[in-house]
């Protein structure tokens, strides 16, 4: 089935460490997306890229990092930089084409001790 | 402040009609969208309105829009305990680059026995 693969679900980690997360689409889409989650806010764009190799910031890049090397996987870096990093993590793709519609991974939360 | 704005909360009864409202504020939005969220999921594409419709049907959803007042509306009828979750309003704009979908915050929809 196709479809987009985060991991982990689930990520603990302690102040001042950097930590990845994954995200994997056999969706063949072009664009890929990483949202941030609060609670009671909207998604927050983080990153996307729209071809391989190249990206773009969101509205909240700061103290995030990623790499697009592969048209399947756009993996994002949570660094120690990020001043409050535990949140909700949503990874989303699209073709670009007829409605734009974004399809979206299951989410990885991160909670930092 | 957000450009998309729901209300937050929701409660019904079981086998009574849902309205969820959201207001948007670019004129030149192409296409809206409602996405459900399940708990600890990722989001699900529900249903969307190109915005040179007024309204689109499908199954227990009506989708009701009103582009003089930037008023998008999701009508559920015979609201199921399974529709409890968070709904999501979103837009795309078509001078935007693609899908980078402005959201709401959600409304989390709690439907009692």
């Amino acid at each position: 089935d196709g479809g987009i693969t985060q991991s982990p679900k689930y990520l603990f980690r302690k102040e001042g460490q950097n930590v990845t997360l994954s995200c994997e689409q056999n969706l063949n889409h072009d664009a890929m997306y990483w949202y941030r989650q609060d609670p009671g806010q909207g998604l927050r764009l983080i990153y996307y890229s729209q071809i391989v190799n190249d990206f773009q910031k969101g509205d909240i890049a700061e103290g995030y990092s990623v790499s697009r090397e592969k048209k399947e996987s756009f993996p994002l870096t949570v660094t120690s930089a990020q001043k409050n990093p535990t949140a909700f993590y949503l990874c989303a793709s699209t073709t670009g084409l007829g409605t734009g519609e974004l399809f979206f991974g299951e989410g990885s939360r991160l909670t930092v001790l | 402040g957000e450009d998309v704005e729901q209300s937050l909360f929701l409660s019904v009864r079981e086998g009574d009609s849902s309205v969820i409202n959201c207001t948007y504020t670019d004129s030149s939005s192409t296409y809206l969208y409602w996405y459900k969220q399940e708990p600890g999921a990722g989001l699900q594409l529900l249903t969307y309105i190109f915005s040179n419709m007024d309204m689109k049907q499908d199954q227990r959803l009506t989708v009701l829009l009103n582009k003089k007042d930037k008023h998008l509306s999701l009508r559920i009828a015979d609201t199921q305990t399974g529709d409890s979750a968070i709904y999501f309003c979103a837009e795309s704009v078509l001078s935007d680059s693609w899908g980078k979908l402005q959201f709401g915050a959600g409304t989390q929809v709690v439907v009692t026995p």
